[in-house]
């Protein structure tokens, strides 16, 4: 069964790029064509979509986020990950990555990893 | 704010059957499959209906999802205590071209 696990800084300066993995295990990222996901969750809200990246490296980003979204995938690795640019106050939150199956589902979800956006 | 509108709160004594429902738009529930997750405290979210209705192996028939129009529900037979968790729901969002999320019901069991 593929687990996901997320890894980061856990602090970040406003104004810095936050970079974010997540590593798979139990699983060639490769194999299966499939979709990862960035999904975040702010303190007492809601999950929010972050963006997906295929294992061909195709990519579709929340355009609220897109002009300061980067993602990308390490085959060699089984990782994929994520940039986030110019981070405010409003960054912080808690970030898990997904994958997407073929029914759709988002599947094998990790615990998540804090990132608190702070000066 | 979220894309998909949920009930905050939810609860229920064990033995009933409690609903959560889930609205969006044409563009969103609409068009497209919903999808609700489960959050057991200190857990990771876990898909629990897929394909508006389906469910995957594992998940008790006491959990069941439907949808109509732009609306979509998760209802739970049997109330157990171990019910007790978030539940969110999803839909692919056409005009985002992204997925969207309902802000989260948090279940609780009397």
């Amino acid at each position: 069964q593929v687990h996901l696990q997320e890894s980061g800084p856990g602090l970040v300066k406003p104004s810095q790029t936050v970079s974010l993995t997540c590593t798979v295990s139990g699983g060639s990222i490769s194999s299966g064509g499939y979709y990862w996901n960035w999904i975040r969750q702010p303190a007492g809200k809601g999950l929010e979509w972050i963006g997906r990246i295929h294992t061909s490296g195709s990519t579709n980003y929340n355009p609220s986020l897109k002009s300061r979204l980067t993602m990308s995938v390490d085959t060699s690795k089984n990782q994929f990950s994520l940039k986030l640019s110019s981070v405010t106050a409003a960054d912080t939150a808690v970030y898990y990555c997904a994958r997407e199956v073929y029914s759709g589902s988002l599947v094998g979800w990790g615990l998540g990893t804090m990132v608190a956006v702070s000066s | 704010q979220s894309v998909l509108t949920q009930p905050p709160s939810a609860s229920g004594t064990p033995g009933q059957r409690v609903t959560i429902s889930c609205s969006g738009s044409s563009s969103d529930i609409g068009s497209n499959y919903v999808y609700w997750y489960q959050r057991l405290p200190g857990t990771a979210p876990e898909v629990l209906i897929y394909r508006n209705n389906q469910r995957p192996s594992g998940v008790p028939d006491r959990f069941s999802g439907s949808k109509s129009g732009t609306s979509a529900s998760l209802a739970i037979s049997g109330l157990r205590s171990e019910d007790e968790a978030d539940y969110y729901c999803a839909a692919w969002d056409d005009s985002l071209s992204g997925w969207v999320f309902g802000g989260g019901t948090k279940l609780t069991v009397l």
